[in-house]
């Protein structure tokens, strides 16, 4: 099956930082990427749903402002965590749709982050 | 708003029984279901899939049923094994882009 690479998998970082998470596609052209966030022993939360080449449509209540997305390549989406405190802190993962590929969305392993 | 849902939070099997989690949804409109795995620290893992001009799909020890007129569905996993110990999450997608997901049901099974 196809393939969607995280990175980093896990980080951790001082309050008032911002971190950079990687989305990537490894072996087919993903034209929509979605971002979750996840807390523990809860379901995954939609925060946005990335084009290539557009801006990213944010669900209601995610502050755009925050949580930066940005969808420069049919492989690669980021997600910048903007000015990160530890109420950030939580389980991120992305999932990669094509259009080659029917309806079947594709999962990261997720990235974990900790604000200290 | 629209949901999917699922009914019990929980489950725990005995290893080799068989193993049913429940997904409601309330959108008429869905028309493309997946159930995934998740074991802990890990992202969702693709299980099976079943459109809505299906009722049902089999894959290996998985079933997935999918009941329009309640708007409900099911995953079956025969002869549960402890490596199927994990969350399991229905999402379904009325929207042709986006998905929604359930709330998730952690099946432990005990040897």
């Amino acid at each position: 099956g196809a393939v969607v690479s995280q990175h980093p998998s896990w980080v951790i970082c001082k309050s008032g930082t911002s971190v950079k998470i990687e989305c990537r596609s490894l072996d087919f052209q993903a034209t929509t990427m979605f971002w979750y966030r996840q807390f523990p022993k809860q379901s995954l939360m939609l925060m946005a749903t990335s084009n290539e080449g557009s801006k990213a449509t944010y669900e209601q209540g995610v502050e755009k402002d925050k949580f930066l997305i940005n969808h420069a390549s049919l492989t690669l989406s980021t997600l910048t965590v903007t000015s990160a405190h530890p109420e950030d802190s939580s389980f991120y993962i992305c999932s990669a749709k094509g259009s080659a590929l029917g309806g079947e969305l594709f999962f990261g392993e997720g990235s974990r982050l900790t604000v200290l | 708003g629209e949901s999917v849902g699922l009914h019990l939070p929980t489950l725990s099997v005995q290893e080799g029984d068989n193993s049913i989690i429940n997904c409601a949804y309330s959108n008429s409109a869905s028309d493309y279901f997946i159930w995934y795995k998740q074991e802990s620290g890990k992202g969702p893992q693709f299980i099976i899939d079943i459109r809505s001009n299906m009722d049902k799909r089999q894959g290996q020890r998985v079933t997935v049923l999918l009941n329009k007129t309640v708007k409900h569905l099911s995953l079956q996993i025969a002869a549960t094994q402890p490596g199927d110990s994990a969350v399991y999450f229905c999402a379904g997608t009325w929207s042709g882009n986006q998905f929604y997901f359930g709330t998730g049901t952690s099946l432990t099974v005990i040897p």
